[in-house]
């Protein structure tokens, strides 16, 4: 089944305790982008990514770091979380970047800075 | 950059009922998604429609480009239905490729 899956699902964790968020496709696709989702802010896109080792920054990449070693996966790094950062994330991908295709979303990874 | 519109912001509905959903836009888009965000904040693929009309079961989607609208119409709606959909179009203007999502509209259907 082609999907995007992201880990862990929900994530409770403490100011400045590093964490990854894991995302990974099974479509070959090129293109892959974190997320996040906050209340009255809507979704926003934080790092993208065009190919392997292409990576860029997205609309709000302050304290996020990504990187983009094989083209499946796209990991999100929280090097010193803080309660700002509580939010929903969500893992996209398709198959070029550029907005000219169709993505596809990941279920999402709730995270709890306290 | 492209701005996206939707309305109603909320919607009740009961069991069984019909209704449209619309979606408008700022400028020229190559690219329109719908999608449903679940109760427990999934974000699913509904449509993928640049233009014309495109119909997955109960549900259905029209885009019509040169007038910079969608609707998507949801039909015997159900009270698994219930959520928030959002549209979302590309912001062009580089590589980016970012998807600028509306507001949603926030559907609850009564049994």
């Amino acid at each position: 089944e082609a999907q995007v899956t992201q880990n862990p699902r929900y994530l409770i964790t403490v100011t400045g305790k590093k964490l990854t968020v894991t995302c990974s496709q099974n479509m070959n696709h090129e293109y892959m982008s974190w997320y996040r989702q906050d209340p009255g802010l809507g979704l926003r896109q934080i790092y993208y990514s065009m190919n392997v080792e292409v990576t860029d920054k997205g609309d709000v990449p302050e304290g996020y770091k990504v990187s983009r070693k094989e083209k499946r996966n796209f990991p999100l790094i929280l090097e010193s979380p803080s309660p700002n950062q509580t939010s929903l994330y969500f893992c996209a991908s398709s198959p070029r970047g550029q907005g000219l295709y169709e993505q596809y979303f990941g279920p999402g990874t709730r995270l709890t800075v306290t | 950059g492209i701005q996206v519109e939707q309305s109603p912001p909320d919607l009740i509905l009961q069991e069984g009922a019909n209704s449209t959903l619309r979606c408008n836009f700022s400028d020229s888009v190559n690219n329109l998604q719908w999608f449903h965000q679940n109760p427990w904040g999934q974000l699913i693929n509904l449509f993928y429609i640049p233009s014309g009309t495109k119909q997955n079961g109960r549900l259905s989607a029209t885009t019509v480009a040169t007038e910079r609208y969608s609707l998507l119409y949801i039909s015997s709606s159900q009270t698994t239905d219930s959520g928030v959909y959002f549209c979302a179009a590309p912001n062009y203007g580089g590589s980016q490729g970012n998807l600028i999502f509306g507001k949603g509209t926030k559907l609850s259907v009564k049994p």
